[in-house]
């Protein structure tokens, strides 16, 4: 079965750019949810989607934004990049419950990508 | 309060003694809790799951869990350097997301 996959794995972009990252979920994981993470730092949330639809944001700049397609493949883009946006993108894929579900979901990362600012 | 606490260390063990993780979380609707280990560089792997009170072993692994102390621990037992990375906790909150530790740096010295 094969894991969760991120492209591009790096990616240096200038101050004011853009950038669209990608991650393709485990086969019949319905829900991504992606990460930023710097030197030193904890993981931060930035949002979560399932069925195409964004479940849950978290405490991010409107800059960052994301969507589902319907094979639940994701991307997330970044417009008017800034110096600080320097990090490593995860995404996480699991299976995710419903409201009358069991929560015994285990979520598993891709290897991410590391966006370099510059 | 942080919702999870770990302490950041690092924590050294010396090679083939028992590591031992502790973590304690806020949220007391968390019913599944996680533990991730990150090397340097690489994205976090899971390693153990628990759910219910008391222990689950997983070879060399043991996750403890009490839900009325709010705490969750690992046990690493036989440490080889291998070991040596950063552990992160994990429980999942009533919106069914992961509510992340800043992590433990564990370092297995040989």
């Amino acid at each position: 079965k094969a894991g969760v996959t991120q492209t591009p794995r790096y990616l240096i972009k200038t101050r004011g750019q853009q950038v669209t990252l990608s991650c393709s979920p485990i086969s019949g994981h319905r829900s991504v949810s992606w990460y930023q993470q710097t030197p030193g730092q904890g993981l931060q949330f930035l949002f979560e989607y399932f069925s195409e639809t964004q479940r849950n944001k978290g405490n991010f700049p409107g800059r960052f934004s994301g969507r589902q397609f319907s094979n639940s493949r994701s991307e997330m883009n970044v417009s008017t990049l800034e110096l600080g946006d320097s990090a490593l993108y995860l995404c996480a894929s699991s299976l995710r419950q419903g409201a009358t579900g069991g929560e015994r979901t285990e979520a598993f990362f891709g290897q991410g990508t590391r966006l370099t600012v510059v | 309060q942080k919702e999870v606490e770990q302490n950041s260390g690092p924590l050294s063990v010396p090679e083939g003694a028992i590591a031992s993780l502790n973590c304690t979380y806020s949220d007391r609707v968390s019913q599944s809790f996680f533990w991730y280990r990150q090397y340097s560089g690489k994205s976090p792997e899971l390693i153990m799951s628990i759910y219910s009170n008391g222990d689950k072993e997983d070879g060399r692994f043991t996750a403890q869990l009490n839900k009325a102390s709010q705490y969750v621990s690992l046990l690493i037992r036989d440490s080889q350097p291998s070991d040596s990375a950063t552990y992160l906790c994990a429980p999942k909150g009533s919106n069914y997301q992961l509510i992340w530790g800043a992590g433990t740096k564990l370092i297995i010295k040989p």
